[in-house]
């Protein structure tokens, strides 16, 4: 059973800070994808990493992916209100339809 | 594109009714559509995997009598909780793919919140 943990499980920061979310498994996937969830919506995608040792970025958001393809991170760089939001890393396995989701990052950014 | 529409948003209803949800995906074909249950707070459960035309895939530990899922199209996957009770009051949210494979992207619904008294 594959399973992805995240930390910290929940984040309150100023805006402005720094921060960094992990996902770590056990596991070998063979992509990550991260989503952002808001309360009362679903989930959206936010970038999809596949390579080991792979970085993307997106505007203020970094994402990696470990070289062994067995843990991720997200960075945010100089967080704002408008990052507040679920976080959750999703793994991908080969010759398995669905994916193994993390345990989830709550981010509380206040101005 | 890649827009996922979910109905109804909210739904609030007696003990022992049924109730089903639809999950449609509005610009491409959703070759497999997956149906989640969420906890407040809490990350996302699968219930079911399932492909177009075929009987789903549950997840250990739910109920198949209990929740029903149909994808007779590739638009259009339901849930049915059967004789709802409170302990099934919940956020369901589903998700399509248009493929098959997992490294491609799911795309979500905005979610129903199932109350039931």
């Amino acid at each position: 059973t594959q399973l992805l943990e995240q930390s910290p499980q929940f984040l309150s920061i100023q805006e402005g800070e720094n921060l960094t979310v992990y996902c770590n498994s056990s596991s070998v996937f063979s992509s990550l994808q991260w989503y952002r969830q808001e309360p009362g919506e679903g989930p959206v995608l936010l970038v999809t990493v596949v390579t080991g040792g792979e970085v993307k970025k997106l505007k203020r958001l970094t994402f990696q992916f470990g070289d062994a393809r067995k843990d991720s991170s997200l960075h945010i760089t100089a967080a704002q209100p408008g990052d507040t939001g679920l976080y959750l890393c999703a793994g991908a396995v080969t010759g398995f339809q669905k994916l193994v989701f993390g345990t989830g990052t709550r981010l509380l950014v206040s101005p | 594109g890649a827009v996922v529409s979910q109905h109804p948003s909210w739904v609030i209803c007696k003990s022992g009714t049924s109730v089903k949800i639809e999950c449609r995906s509005l610009d491409f074909q959703a070759t497999t559509m997956f149906w989640y249950r969420q906890f407040p707070k809490q990350s996302l459960m699968l219930m079911a995997t399932s492909n177009e035309g075929s009987k789903a895939t549950y997840e250990q530990g739910v109920e198949k009598d209990k929740f029903l899922i149909n994808h007779a199209s590739l638009t259009l996957s339901t849930l049915t909780v059967t004789s709802a009770h409170p302990e099934d009051s919940s956020f369901y949210i589903c998700s399509a793919r248009g493929t098959y494979y997992s490294n491609q992207p799911q795309h979500f619904g905005d979610g129903t919140r199932l109350s039931i008294l």
